[in-house]
């Protein structure tokens, strides 16, 4: 079945430093994989999405996220880390049953 | 504004009660996801429906129901309450709700059981 699994619940980084958050995806088939970003007290946002077309996909805001078949995974990543980026990251995949499913997120602390 | 609107934006009530969740999904889109957030068990799928049809299931409770209208917006209802049904509850929309489709949250409902 189609899971993704985020390694980190927490990361920290200055600000200005490169940011990197993982997740590995576990599926029998290409899958479909998404980045979403929470804000406190809002509800989730695309960030970015795999669909095949690329390996590489840019996203907003500056991040961006690589898909690797043979690592099985699709971390994302953002050269120079901005207060603003400081949030809780998922990253997802689109199951069998069509249903989307969720990583248990990862929260990005910015540090100035 | 995501253009899924999620009513009420938060609700306390007591154990053992019903509420119903209300979501509106975007404008054009046919299908409809509730997940339920929590500290303990981060974002969890609940259920899903394509043009008022149950399309696919997760961990929803038996206490637990949803449905989809004629006019595509959404209720989820929750009865016999606990305290551990306290939670974020998100209602997103898709076009399709299949592939590359991506979902549009809404800004969720805030339920605390006390």
């Amino acid at each position: 079945a189609q899971s993704v699994t985020q390694l980190g619940s927490h990361v920290s980084v200055s600000e200005g430093a490169l940011v990197l958050l993982r997740c590995n995806y576990s599926s029998s088939v290409p899958p479909y994989l998404f980045w979403y970003v929470q804000y406190p007290n809002q509800g989730l946002q695309l960030l970015l999405k795999y669909t095949s077309a690329a390996t590489l996909v840019k996203g907003i805001n500056g991040f961006e996220a690589e898909f690797k078949k043979s690592e099985t995974s699709f971390h994302l990543t953002k050269p120079s880390a901005h207060m603003s980026d400081a949030a809780e990251y998922f990253c997802a995949v689109r199951g069998r049953n069509n249903d989307m499913r969720f990583g248990a997120g990862t929260r990005l602390t910015v540090k100035p | 504004d995501s253009g899924v609107t999620q009513t009420p934006k938060h609700l306390i009530t007591a154990t053992g009660q019903r509420v119903t969740l209300r979501c509106s999904p975007r404008s054009g889109d046919l299908s409809v996801y509730w997940y339920q957030q929590s500290l303990d068990q981060g974002l969890q799928f609940l259920i899903q429906y394509y043009n008022g049809e149950e399309r696919a299931k997760g961990n929803i409770l038996e206490r637990f129901s949803a449905q989809q209208f004629p006019d595509l917006h959404s209720e989820l209802n929750l009865s016999s309450l606990e305290l551990g049904d306290s939670a974020l509850y998100f209602c997103a929309s898709s076009t399709t709700g299949s592939g590359a489709n991506v979902l549009t949250f809404g800004a969720g409902s805030r339920l605390t059981v006390l």
